[in-house]
């Protein structure tokens, strides 16, 4: 079963930041959060991951509280193409064969 | 980011045909490969794990008879749907692993009619 909690949708005006909860209070110290995205009909994209501390790429940054519970992911200008079902997932890093496993998402609608 | 390659994008068959569907990896050796499915307006669900010169690890309740999966080479595995049927059309994804991070193909529509 997936271990994450995520509100099922979300809206954000355009060029305004979206910021994206995720619960995962059972999360194990060797398990990292990784955020996917799935825009309809297409494979997921993967956005970032991180254990502990904040991270930040050129798509996203990830908010990791300091007991690991729960995550924020953070879109800083959101556009109409952000518009997506944004998953959160906790992985064990390292091992190929670790499996991802989906939960539900959050669908994020970025209106205009 | 690594690439993975899924053909075909989208496939229209009869009942009782077979279908196959290939993904490969295109910049990066996978010796681990996910098969999943998605229904419409459902998150994906994992059917099973293929590994590089080994059985293919399936997933509870996921029929390894109606879906043959076959991992030959690092870069590439194939699923093969069996006798497919109109209760079997779906979004079929795969994706190929580094240790660090999981990257998808681009889906295959199946539609069984």
């Amino acid at each position: 079963d997936a271990k994450t909690t995520q509100p099922p949708s979300m809206d954000c005006a355009e060029g305004r930041a979206a910021n994206l909860p995720c619960n995962h209070s059972t999360i194990s110290g060797n398990e990292y959060v990784y955020w996917y995205r799935q825009i309809h009909s297409q494979g997921p994209q993967y956005i970032i991951h991180g254990l502990k501390n904040n991270e930040t790429n050129e798509m996203a940054s990830l908010i990791i509280t300091e007991d690991r519970k729960s995550s924020t992911l953070i879109l800083p200008h959101a556009t109409l193409r952000d518009t997506a079902v944004y998953y959160c997932i906790v992985r064990r890093y390292g091992g190929a064969t670790n499996k991802l496993i989906f939960g539900t998402g959050t669908l994020l609608a970025v209106q205009p | 980011g690594a690439v993975v390659s899924q053909h075909p994008s989208r496939v229209i068959c009869k009942s009782g045909t077979s279908v196959k569907i290939e993904c490969r990896s295109l910049d990066f050796q996978a010796t681990t490969m996910f098969w999943y499915r998605q229904f419409p307006k459902q998150s994906l669900m994992l059917m099973a794990t293929s590994n590089e010169g080994s059985k293919a690890t399936y997933e509870q309740g996921v029929e390894k008879d109606k879906f043959l999966i076959n991992h030959a080479s690092l870069t590439l595995s194939t699923l093969t749907v069996t006798s497919a049927h109109p209760e079997d059309s779906s979004f079929y994804i795969c994706s190929g692993t580094t240790n660090e991070k999981l990257f998808f193909g681009s889906g295959t529509q199946l539609s069984v009619l």
